[in-house]
């Protein structure tokens, strides 16, 4: 165990719906990213919060929004969803921003999208 | 923009044997750093080793070294005396040290190490 919780592990959904992934940090972390990683794209950066406040945009699609909570915890929310954002989604957390900290992966959330 | 590049898209080893897995990276940022992850057929991803850009030795952690060449903007994994249990897609990613940046990872090399 990480220490990195998501939920859920794997949801399927049909295109044009709406879905929520959650990520709880581990203890101590302030910094909570999000990827995605699809067969096509690899493992893409989407975006970055620190201790409640976006640091870092990736290429994180309009129809894609997250935020990080008070308690650190964070949600992605996925709408409008189409066939191409079937992937499994990672939450990482960090102690702070820097270069060498290093990042800790939750067990990711596998989105299928029919 | 800084990029990273693992040319080898899959490698079979022997059993015990050492195998080398190659990174290539690309930053006009005198401050990074550079990672390996692993990722076994279960999907989640485990972080290996760490290796600072002023870093004057190589990084070691148990089987596993960074054998890092600064000049050459490489860093390859090494993993000593394989085992069955490490094969898994293996992923070098690099993040700049000006804060608030992204890890961003290479394509990824399969290994599969056989009996």
């Amino acid at each position: 165990d990480s220490g990195v919780t998501q939920t859920p592990k794997h949801l399927i959904t049909a295109t044009g719906q709406r879905v929520t992934l959650r990520c709880s940090p581990r203890s101590g972390d302030l910094s909570v990213y999000w990827y995605q990683q699809s067969l096509d794209q690899g493992l893409q950066f989407l975006i970055q919060y620190y201790n409640g406040e976006e640091r870092a945009k990736g290429n994180i699609l309009e129809r894609f929004s997250a935020q990080q909570f008070p308690d650190l915890h964070s949600e992605l929310n996925l709408s409008s969803l189409e066939l191409g954002d079937s992937a499994l989604y990672f939450c990482a957390s960090s102690v702070g921003t820097l270069g060498a900290n290093v990042l800790t992966f939750g067990a990711g959330s596998r989105l299928t999208v029919l | 923009a800084q990029k990273i590049t693992q040319t080898q898209p899959g490698m079979f080893v022997q059993e015990k044997e050492a195998v080398t897995l190659d990174c290539t990276y690309d930053t006009s940022d005198p401050s990074y750093g550079l990672f390996w992850y692993k990722q076994p057929s279960s999907g989640e991803m485990i972080f290996l080793i760490y290796q600072g850009s002023y870093d004057q030795q190589n990084a070691t952690e148990g089987r596993y070294s960074l054998n890092f060449q600064k000049a050459r903007k490489s860093a390859n994994l090494v993993i000593s005396a394989s085992q069955l249990g490490d094969s898994a897609m293996y992923f070098c990613a690099m993040r700049e040290g000006g804060g608030a940046q992204k890890l961003v990872f290479g394509q990824g090399t399969r290994l599969t190490i056989n009996p």
